[in-house]
Protein backbone atom coordinates (compact mmCIF):
# COMPACT_ATOMS: atom_id res chain seq x y z
CA UNK A 1 0.00 0.00 0.00
CA UNK A 2 1.31 3.30 -0.88
CA UNK A 3 1.50 6.32 1.89
CA UNK A 4 -0.70 8.78 -0.31
CA UNK A 5 -3.30 7.08 -3.12
CA UNK A 6 -5.06 9.57 -5.33
CA UNK A 7 -7.23 8.37 -8.22
CA UNK A 8 -4.92 9.34 -11.81
CA UNK A 9 -8.51 10.08 -13.33
CA UNK A 10 -9.07 11.86 -15.65
CA UNK A 11 -11.60 13.65 -14.16
CA UNK A 12 -14.00 15.57 -16.71
CA UNK A 13 -16.67 17.74 -15.63
CA UNK A 14 -18.95 20.65 -17.47
CA UNK A 15 -18.04 24.23 -16.64
CA UNK A 16 -19.30 25.30 -13.40
CA UNK A 17 -19.57 22.07 -11.74
CA UNK A 18 -18.46 21.57 -7.98
CA UNK A 19 -15.06 19.49 -8.46
CA UNK A 20 -14.09 17.16 -5.57
CA UNK A 21 -10.56 15.28 -5.08
CA UNK A 22 -9.42 13.27 -2.87
CA UNK A 23 -6.56 11.61 -1.32
CA UNK A 24 -6.23 9.07 1.55
CA UNK A 25 -3.12 8.31 3.51
CA UNK A 26 -1.71 6.03 6.09
CA UNK A 27 0.86 7.84 8.16
CA UNK A 28 -0.97 8.91 10.85
CA UNK A 29 1.81 11.12 11.33
CA UNK A 30 1.58 13.76 8.99
CA UNK A 31 0.32 17.21 10.09
CA UNK A 32 0.47 19.23 7.00
CA UNK A 33 -1.74 19.03 4.36
CA UNK A 34 -1.11 20.73 0.63
CA UNK A 35 -2.83 21.12 -2.60
CA UNK A 36 -0.91 21.65 -5.56
CA UNK A 37 -2.13 22.19 -9.21
CA UNK A 38 0.36 21.30 -12.19
CA UNK A 39 -0.23 22.78 -15.83
CA UNK A 40 1.43 20.68 -18.35
CA UNK A 41 5.54 20.85 -18.64
CA UNK A 42 4.68 23.12 -15.70
CA UNK A 43 5.88 23.18 -12.07
CA UNK A 44 3.47 22.04 -9.63
CA UNK A 45 1.92 25.49 -7.97
CA UNK A 46 0.67 25.88 -3.87
CA UNK A 47 -2.97 26.36 -3.86
CA UNK A 48 -3.73 25.73 -0.10
CA UNK A 49 -2.23 23.99 2.88
CA UNK A 50 -3.66 23.13 6.35
CA UNK A 51 -2.35 22.05 9.41
CA UNK A 52 -3.86 19.39 11.14
CA UNK A 53 -7.97 18.30 10.74
CA UNK A 54 -10.28 21.05 9.73
CA UNK A 55 -11.37 23.08 6.07
CA UNK A 56 -10.09 25.98 4.44
CA UNK A 57 -11.20 28.23 2.62
CA UNK A 58 -9.59 30.45 -0.47
CA UNK A 59 -12.03 31.75 -2.68
CA UNK A 60 -13.70 28.95 -4.93
CA UNK A 61 -11.35 26.13 -3.43
CA UNK A 62 -11.72 24.35 0.14
CA UNK A 63 -9.48 21.92 1.67
CA UNK A 64 -10.76 19.87 3.77
CA UNK A 65 -8.61 16.98 6.19
CA UNK A 66 -10.29 14.81 8.26
CA UNK A 67 -7.65 12.66 9.91
CA UNK A 68 -9.45 9.93 11.59
CA UNK A 69 -10.67 8.66 8.43
CA UNK A 70 -7.19 9.73 6.87
CA UNK A 71 -8.88 11.18 4.00
CA UNK A 72 -8.19 15.14 2.54
CA UNK A 73 -10.34 16.76 -0.43
CA UNK A 74 -10.01 19.27 -2.27
CA UNK A 75 -13.37 21.30 -3.84
CA UNK A 76 -13.82 23.70 -6.77
CA UNK A 77 -17.00 25.56 -6.61
CA UNK A 78 -17.96 27.02 -9.97
CA UNK A 79 -15.09 25.31 -12.40
CA UNK A 80 -13.72 26.57 -15.23
CA UNK A 81 -11.92 25.58 -18.23
CA UNK A 82 -8.64 27.17 -16.86
CA UNK A 83 -8.92 25.14 -14.25
CA UNK A 84 -7.79 22.17 -16.62
CA UNK A 85 -4.52 20.61 -15.10
CA UNK A 86 -3.70 18.16 -12.68
CA UNK A 87 -4.23 18.25 -9.17
CA UNK A 88 -1.60 16.59 -6.56
CA UNK A 89 -1.75 16.06 -2.60
CA UNK A 90 0.82 16.54 -0.90
CA UNK A 91 1.30 16.19 2.98
CA UNK A 92 4.65 15.75 5.59
CA UNK A 93 5.02 14.96 8.88
CA UNK A 94 6.49 17.76 11.50
CA UNK A 95 10.06 18.03 12.21
CA UNK A 96 13.05 16.53 10.38
CA UNK A 97 13.54 18.22 6.65
CA UNK A 98 9.74 17.70 6.16
CA UNK A 99 9.81 15.69 3.22
CA UNK A 100 7.14 15.88 1.70
CA UNK A 101 5.04 12.57 -0.02
CA UNK A 102 2.86 13.41 -2.92
CA UNK A 103 0.25 11.64 -4.51
CA UNK A 104 0.48 10.41 -8.01
CA UNK A 105 -1.88 13.03 -9.32
CA UNK A 106 -5.71 13.99 -10.84
CA UNK A 107 -5.74 14.89 -13.83
CA UNK A 108 -8.79 17.16 -14.11
CA UNK A 109 -10.44 18.44 -17.63
CA UNK A 110 -13.16 21.22 -17.48
CA UNK A 111 -15.19 21.57 -20.70
CA UNK A 112 -17.18 24.38 -21.76
CA UNK B 1 4.60 35.37 -2.37
CA UNK B 2 7.29 32.99 -2.45
CA UNK B 3 9.23 32.16 -6.16
CA UNK B 4 11.64 30.06 -7.12
CA UNK B 5 13.54 30.62 -10.06
CA UNK B 6 14.65 27.37 -12.16
CA UNK B 7 16.69 27.67 -15.22
CA UNK B 8 17.37 26.74 -17.86
CA UNK B 9 13.90 25.94 -18.92
CA UNK B 10 14.20 23.46 -21.91
CA UNK B 11 17.90 22.52 -22.82
CA UNK B 12 18.63 20.15 -25.33
CA UNK B 13 22.64 18.51 -24.85
CA UNK B 14 24.65 15.99 -26.57
CA UNK B 15 24.80 12.50 -24.85
CA UNK B 16 28.23 12.11 -23.00
CA UNK B 17 28.64 16.11 -21.88
CA UNK B 18 27.15 17.56 -17.96
CA UNK B 19 24.34 19.68 -17.68
CA UNK B 20 23.72 22.38 -14.82
CA UNK B 21 20.26 23.28 -13.63
CA UNK B 22 20.12 26.07 -11.36
CA UNK B 23 17.22 27.27 -8.75
CA UNK B 24 17.18 30.13 -6.92
CA UNK B 25 14.76 30.86 -4.09
CA UNK B 26 14.10 35.01 -4.89
CA UNK B 27 12.40 36.07 -1.72
CA UNK B 28 13.27 34.05 1.19
CA UNK B 29 16.11 31.34 2.27
CA UNK B 30 15.70 28.23 1.52
CA UNK B 31 16.73 25.99 4.34
CA UNK B 32 15.87 22.53 2.50
CA UNK B 33 15.68 22.17 -1.35
CA UNK B 34 14.31 19.51 -3.16
CA UNK B 35 15.19 17.76 -6.96
CA UNK B 36 12.45 15.67 -8.28
CA UNK B 37 11.93 13.98 -11.80
CA UNK B 38 9.03 13.44 -13.35
CA UNK B 39 8.03 11.38 -16.10
CA UNK B 40 5.07 12.16 -18.66
CA UNK B 41 1.85 11.67 -16.50
CA UNK B 42 3.39 10.41 -13.86
CA UNK B 43 3.85 12.22 -10.19
CA UNK B 44 6.46 13.53 -9.14
CA UNK B 45 9.91 11.29 -7.78
CA UNK B 46 11.97 12.48 -5.03
CA UNK B 47 15.92 12.22 -5.97
CA UNK B 48 17.62 14.42 -3.65
CA UNK B 49 17.21 16.57 -0.25
CA UNK B 50 19.79 19.29 -0.37
CA UNK B 51 20.05 21.29 3.14
CA UNK B 52 22.64 24.65 2.33
CA UNK B 53 26.08 23.60 3.64
CA UNK B 54 25.36 19.90 3.85
CA UNK B 55 26.13 16.79 1.46
CA UNK B 56 22.76 15.96 -0.20
CA UNK B 57 20.77 12.89 0.69
CA UNK B 58 19.72 10.91 -2.05
CA UNK B 59 17.23 8.45 -2.38
CA UNK B 60 17.54 5.18 -3.42
CA UNK B 61 18.49 3.84 -6.72
CA UNK B 62 19.49 7.72 -7.88
CA UNK B 63 23.63 7.84 -8.37
CA UNK B 64 24.71 10.40 -6.17
CA UNK B 65 28.15 10.45 -8.66
CA UNK B 66 26.01 10.92 -11.63
CA UNK B 67 23.29 13.43 -10.26
CA UNK B 68 25.40 15.84 -8.32
CA UNK B 69 23.79 18.46 -6.39
CA UNK B 70 25.45 21.49 -4.56
CA UNK B 71 23.44 23.73 -2.14
CA UNK B 72 26.08 26.32 -1.59
CA UNK B 73 24.14 29.16 0.16
CA UNK B 74 20.35 30.00 1.62
CA UNK B 75 19.11 30.61 -1.77
CA UNK B 76 20.78 28.60 -4.60
CA UNK B 77 21.37 25.37 -5.52
CA UNK B 78 22.27 23.28 -8.16
CA UNK B 79 21.94 19.70 -10.17
CA UNK B 80 24.23 18.85 -12.65
CA UNK B 81 23.67 15.72 -14.61
CA UNK B 82 27.24 14.41 -15.56
CA UNK B 83 27.59 12.28 -18.38
CA UNK B 84 24.57 12.92 -19.47
CA UNK B 85 22.40 9.64 -21.54
CA UNK B 86 18.96 9.75 -23.51
CA UNK B 87 17.25 7.93 -20.47
CA UNK B 88 18.27 10.68 -18.64
CA UNK B 89 16.04 13.26 -20.75
CA UNK B 90 13.04 14.15 -18.64
CA UNK B 91 11.66 17.13 -16.70
CA UNK B 92 13.52 18.02 -13.59
CA UNK B 93 12.27 20.37 -10.66
CA UNK B 94 13.42 21.70 -7.70
CA UNK B 95 11.30 22.47 -4.64
CA UNK B 96 12.46 24.77 -1.57
CA UNK B 97 11.28 24.86 1.92
CA UNK B 98 11.73 28.21 3.60
CA UNK B 99 13.29 28.81 6.93
CA UNK B 100 10.98 29.10 9.86
CA UNK B 101 7.45 28.50 10.11
CA UNK B 102 6.07 25.48 7.81
CA UNK B 103 4.21 27.54 4.50
CA UNK B 104 4.79 25.12 1.92
CA UNK B 105 7.10 24.59 -0.69
CA UNK B 106 7.41 26.25 -3.60
CA UNK B 107 8.25 24.56 -7.00
CA UNK B 108 10.41 25.70 -9.60
CA UNK B 109 9.17 25.80 -13.39
CA UNK B 110 11.33 23.08 -14.55
CA UNK B 111 14.05 21.78 -16.90
CA UNK B 112 13.08 19.76 -19.67
CA UNK B 113 16.42 18.12 -20.78
CA UNK B 114 16.55 16.05 -23.73
CA UNK B 115 19.62 14.27 -24.46
CA UNK B 116 20.37 13.76 -27.93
Amino acid sequence: QKEVEQDPGPLSVPEGAIVSLNCTYSNSAFQYFMWYRQYSRKGPELLMYTYSSGNKEDGRFTAQVDKSSKYISLFIRDSQPSDSATYLCAMTSTGGSYIPTFGRGTSLIVHP
Amino acid sequence: GAVVSQHPSRVICKSGTSVKIECRSLDFQATTMFWYRQFPKKSLMLMATSNEGSKATYEQGVEKDKFLINHASLTLSTLTVTSAHPEDSSFYICSARSTGSFHGYTFGSGTRLTVV
